[in-house]
């Protein structure tokens, strides 16, 4: 079936205005994450679904992010009065175990340019 | 999750094979080594795992030390489009682990 998708691909934002990007993981993937990379670096960890329990967003930044999964599918990062720190690739991956590895297949990401 | 060091950088000649090592002295027993790459302007891409014995697919060897402390990724005949970013994490092999804790990994240049 499909991979991860992500959508937009590109996203440029004047700072100040919310942004939300969208990832539809793979179908029956129950774990969701999101990730943020910025130029050259490595990725950072923002948030973390597991089917129905409390996600764990230790990673988010500050409380003008936020992220939602509805239905245990889509899943939905906003943020609230962008700023230009904020620019980065936003990577989505999702995983499941009929594999038995449980490794994480991640999307093509959004880039958030934030002017 | 525990903590892991690559080299930042590594060079490897086309053909050749390429060695990465990672190193994880912090590793609990019930935590897999996983190798991902991503190749400019792509999401990262699953590669191998293990637990303690070395491992083998179509894409790369994975060799574990018997400390469990360090492995290697090894890419037996390195090609151009082997040109990317590597990175080893550790996990537990399970849906629920949570997040993964990905370092800066180690770019490879694969060189003609």
């Amino acid at each position: 079936g499909a991979g991860v998708s992500q959508s937009p691909s590109n996203k440029v934002t004047e700072k100040g205005k919310d942004v939300e990007l969208r990832c539809d993981p793979i179908s029956g993937h129950t774990a969701l994450y999101w990730y943020r990379q910025s130029l050259g670096q490595g990725l950072e960890f923002l948030i973390y679904f597991q089917g129905n329990s409390a996600p764990d967003k230790s990673g988010l930044p500050s409380d003008r992010f936020s992220a939602e999964r509805t239905g245990g599918s889509v899943s939905t990062l906003t943020i609230q009065r962008t700023q230009q720190e904020d620019s980065a690739v936003y990577l989505c991956a999702s995983s499941s175990s009929p594999t038995g590895r449980y490794e994480q297949y991640f999307g093509p990401g959004t880039r958030l340019t934030v002017t | 999750d525990a903590k892991t060091t690559q080299p930042p950088s590594m060079d490897c000649a086309e053909g050749r094979a390429a060695n990465l090592p990672c190193n994880h002295s912090t590793i609990s027993g019930n935590e897999y080594v996983y190798w991902y790459r991503q190749i400019h302007s792509q999401g990262p891409q699953y590669i191998i795992h293990g637990l303690k014995n070395n491992e083998t697919n179509e894409m790369a060897s994975l060799i574990i030390t018997e400390d469990r402390k360090s492995s290697t990724l090894i890419l037996p005949h390195a090609t151009l489009r082997d040109t990317a970013v590597y990175y080893c994490i550790v996990r537990v092999r399970d849906t629920n682990a949570g997040k993964s804790t990905f370092g800066d990994g180690t770019t490879l240049t694969v060189k003609p």
